[in-house]
């Protein structure tokens, strides 16, 4: 079963105006963590953003915030002010294992900035 | 702060050979991982080392791959007998260790290979 879904292949948005990219998961552990990337056309998956499952408050790391709905079991980034290098592959992904071992990645959602 | 490297950035090899991949992860890190991507998905996890042992191996890490990392510093990936299929990108991680802010995984710019 999948466990992160990224259901928006692509979006658009233009230059200094916000969007917010989805991502649904699916676990049954009580304790787990949440994580964005962003892959840009040079292959490497920068760290963005990340959120324990007991977090009280949604994590923010500069424009990048993250709307966390933990009965609903969504997880969504939401980029503010977008800049044209925000254009990029984004993952979500979620930490599982009995020893956190691994991160299980959601098929990406592909964001153009245009000007 | 030095980030994840690996080396080769890119590899072409022709079917049936072994490649061997590099990877170098900040220092300081207990944890490095391996994961490969294919074209349109995210990352799938291979396996993962905490210092020299390696703890975990995926089932898509068939008997023709395997995974070093002596000393508990660099790592290498090496694939033998290469198959068209093996071609994609392989990603390289490396985490502090466990525990809150201790086990985000940092990436590497990753070896893109290419089966002919």
């Amino acid at each position: 079963a999948q466990k992160i879904t990224q259901t928006q292949p692509g979006m658009f948005v233009q230059e200094k105006e916000a969007v917010t990219l989805d991502c649904t998961y699916d676990t049954s552990d009580q304790s787990y963590g949440l994580f964005w990337y962003k892959q840009p056309s040079s292959g490497e998956m920068i760290f963005l953003i990340y959120q324990g499952s007991y977090d009280e408050q949604n994590a923010t790391e500069g424009r990048y915030s993250l709307n966390f709905q933990k009965a609903r079991k969504s997880a969504n980034l939401v980029i503010s002010a977008s800049q044209l290098g925000d254009s990029a592959m984004y993952f979500c992904a979620m930490r599982e294992g009995p020893d956190f071992q691994k991160l299980v990645f959601g098929t990406g959602t592909r964001l153009l900035v245009s000007p | 702060d030095t980030g994840v490297s690996q080396n080769p950035r890119h590899k072409i090899t022709k079917r049936g050979q072994n490649v061997t991949f590099r990877c170098d992860p900040i220092s300081e890190h207990n944890r490095l991982y391996w994961y490969r991507q294919t074209l349109g998905q995210g990352p799938e996890f291979l396996t993962y080392f905490q210092n020299e042992a390696q703890l975990e191996k995926s089932r898509l890490l068939s008997d023709r791959f395997s995974a070093e990392r002596p000393k508990g510093s660099f790592s290498t990936l090496e694939i033998q007998r290469t198959e068209q299929g093996d071609s994609a990108m392989y990603l390289c991680a490396s985490s502090l260790g466990v525990g809150i802010g201790k086990d985000t995984q940092y990436f590497g710019p990753g070896t893109r290979l290419t089966v002919l």
